[in-house]
């Protein structure tokens, strides 16, 4: 099995809400990611967790708020988003074995900033 | 720094003729290579990977990505293409620790 869950799908929010993005993988994958993925771009590395602890950060700003509960689970906090933030976010995870570097994504959440 | 560039924004080809979709790159040491495809409003599926080994990676759907190391390339083809093949395709390196470097991406679209 080879599958990320995210939720929601979709989710339009104001400028002064707070909103949560989740993602779930049952695959035992000790590294776990998020994305923000513009219209016909490739996809820009947000966040990394390994091992449940932020590994990486990618300069990005504080109103994004990531949170890993536990091995399988990766959560995404939204605070005071600017349209601008509008876009697809992805979560992906991956086993960092040497062999095995590749990263599976979820299908994602369209998110609208209005 | 690791890096892959695709020169071609889109790619056309009519349906049962082979497909090529190229994918080029720049590394330091030996480079860890990717191709995901991605359907609209959609995440990204993994096709397949160049580690080490065999220069001719087989992966999912039929499609098939040969590495050469002379020419710095990792093209992703497929035999006899399908409509349903229409996507979004983009070529990954592994750029460090943990982190992946994507290309911009090729559109493939596949006419009847």
């Amino acid at each position: 099995d080879t599958e990320v869950t995210q939720t929601p799908k979709h989710l339009v929010m104001g400028m002064t809400n707070k909103k949560s993005l989740k993602c779930e993988q049952h695959m035992g994958h000790r590294a776990m990611y998020w994305y923000k993925q513009k219209a016909k771009k490739p996809p820009e590395l947000m966040f990394v967790y390994s091992y449940e602890k932020l590994s990486i950060n990618e300069s990005v700003p504080s109103r994004f708020s990531p949170e890993c509960p536990n091995s399988s689970l990766l959560n995404l906090h939204l605070h005071a988003l600017q349209p601008e933030d509008s876009a697809l976010y992805l979560c992906a995870s991956s086993n960092d074995r040497a062999s095995s570097y590749e990263q599976y994504f979820g299908p994602g959440t369209r998110l609208t900033v209005t | 720094a690791q890096s892959v560039a695709q020169p071609e924004d889109q790619v056309n080809v009519a349906e049962g003729n082979p497909l090529t979709v190229k994918c080029t790159y720049s590394v330091s040491g030996n480079p860890y290579l990717f191709w995901y495809v991605q359907y609209p409003n959609r995440g990204l599926q993994f096709l397949l990977k160049y580690i080490t080994g065999d220069n001719l990676v087989k992966g999912s759907y039929g499609f098939e990505a040969e590495f050469n190391k002379s020419q710095t390339s990792f093209h992703l083809k497929k035999p006899s293409a399908l409509v349903s093949d229409s996507a979004l395709y983009f070529c990954a390196v592994r750029g460090g620790f943990q982190k992946l470097v994507f290309g911009t991406g090729t559109r493939l679209l596949v006419s009847p």
